[in-house]
């Protein structure tokens, strides 16, 4: 199985500040990486998609980057709709597929 | 709109059995693969099972093979889980998702149902 790991486990940020969630693969998975943002009591929503495109609708301040078994989501500039926790996963291996442990991103 | 709304959680014994379902609506059902992913309480995401779009193919979650059975009705744009033998570990909220198309990753998630496994 493909392990992902996620850091910080939690991060505390002001609005207006850029945040950079980093997500480790335990081995290469190219491109095959998407991102999610929850908030409480809801379900996931997709917000990239092989590893840097953006799902429409979701606002050009969120990014991704990376490859290989190191990846980044960033938010250029915080704002008071994206405090929620973020999840990646990865799809380079389907049987399982596989999320990394979240990121909570906190009102600082 | 693409809608998946999830029923048939509850709160159930160990060793008994829940089945799940999952209505679509808003895109036309048979051409997309679907799946199950879990989330317990407090805790991230889990993915269960995948179906493809015909139900020729199925994946499970190594912890709930020979357990756990993923279906379709693609007449009733209709997703199932079977969930047999349960145990406490499977407690969690239970989402349906629509897998992307040509990648397997989810773009679109019902509202979760619960399952409690407790005696």
């Amino acid at each position: 199985d493909i392990q992902m790991t996620q850091s910080p486990s939690t991060l505390s940020a002001s609005v207006g500040d850029r945040v950079t969630i980093s997500c480790r693969a335990s081995q290469r998975i190219t491109s095959w990486l998407a991102w999610y943002q929850q908030k409480p009591g809801k379900a996931p929503k997709l917000l990239i998609y092989k590893v840097s495109t953006l799902e429409s609708g979701v606002p050009s301040r969120f990014s991704g980057s990376g490859s290989g078994t190191e990846f980044t989501l960033t938010i250029s500039s915080l704002q008071p709709d994206d405090f929620a926790t973020y999840y990646c996963q990865q799809y380079n291996s389907y049987s399982p597929l596989t999320f990394g442990g979240g990121t909570k991103v906190e009102i600082k | 709109q693409v809608q998946l709304v999830e029923s048939g959680g509850g709160v159930v014994q160990p060793g008994r059995s829940l089945r799940l379902s999952c209505a679509a609506s808003g895109f036309t059902f048979s051409k997309y693969g679907m799946h199950w992913v879990r989330q317990a309480p407090g805790k991230g995401l889990e993915w269960v099972a995948l179906i493809w779009h015909d139900g020729s193919n199925k994946y499970y979650l190594d912890s709930v093979k020979g357990r756990f059975t993923i279906s379709r009705d693609n007449s009733n744009n209709t997703l199932f889980l079977q969930m047999n033998s349960l145990r406490d570990e499977d407690t969690a909220v239970y989402y349906c998702a629509r897998d992307e198309g040509t990648d397997y990753y989810f773009d679109y998630w019902g509202q979760g149902t619960l399952v409690t496994v407790s005696s």
